[in-house]
């Protein structure tokens, strides 16, 4: 299957500082790059849309000045939580869509942030 | 709106056969996949569904209708490392975002 990488894999911060996480697919060409947040015990929620070079689309609900997204190539997607606060720990998940036309979506292995 | 609905929780024993249900209303179809995804751990990839039909692979097989918007995976001769949480989701056909359904959370027992 496809290699999607995250970095970090968790990560540990203060209320009020900003973390960015990076979403690499290793081995292919996303030109779309979706992002999911899962709290505990539940399922997926996609959070936004971003394709290469252009604005993200945020899903109903979702801060587009809280979670900035950048998608600034085919292989490199980040997300920034801004002035992080307790109730945004959460598992981050980001999945490229593959645009060799597979059918098979993946998902990057997940960055565990947690606010303290 | 988007609807996917699968139970919430379900056990069943090593070795035996279990069948995970998921039914769907969106406005939308471009295909189901299923996801078995390990506590702490991001969604693996199970199988993908576009056309009414079984489709096998190896231990696990998915089933769709979607004249009647419903999916079922089968899991046979259980094992213990199948305990795990398994989600449903449709592909938006417009936008190829998936929308996930709660999740089923399985439970193998010796």
């Amino acid at each position: 299957g496809a290699v999607v990488s995250q970095h970090p894999s968790w990560v540990i911060c203060k209320s009020g500082t900003s973390v960015k996480i990076e979403c690499r697919s290793l081995d292919f060409q996303a030109t779309t790059m979706f992002w999911y947040r899962q709290f505990p015990k539940q399922s997926l929620m996609l959070m936004a849309t971003s394709n290469e070079g252009s604005k993200a689309t945020y899903e109903q609900g979702v801060e587009k000045d809280k979670f900035l997204i950048n998608h600034a190539s085919l292989t490199l997607s980040t997300l920034t939580v801004t002035s992080a606060h307790p109730e945004d720990s959460s598992f981050y998940i980001c999945s490229p869509n593959n645009i060799a036309g597979n059918n098979e979506q993946f998902f990057g292995p997940g960055t565990r942030l947690t606010v303290l | 709106g988007q609807n996917i609905d699968q139970p919430t929780e379900m056990t069943a024993t090593e070795g035996a056969i279990v069948q995970i249900n998921c039914t769907y209303q969106t406005s939308g179809f471009n295909g189901l996949f299923w996801y078995q995804q390990h506590a702490g751990e991001a969604p693996t990839f199970l199988s993908y569904n576009v056309l009414d039909g079984l489709e096998e692979k190896g231990r696990f097989s998915s089933f769709l209708s979607r004249s009647k918007g419903y999916s079922y995976l089968l899991l046979k001769e259980l094992q213990m490392k199948d305990s795990a949480s398994y989600l449903c989701a449709v592909r938006d056909p417009n936008t190829d975002k998936l929308i996930f359904g709660t999740g089923t959370r399985l439970q193998v027992f010796p």
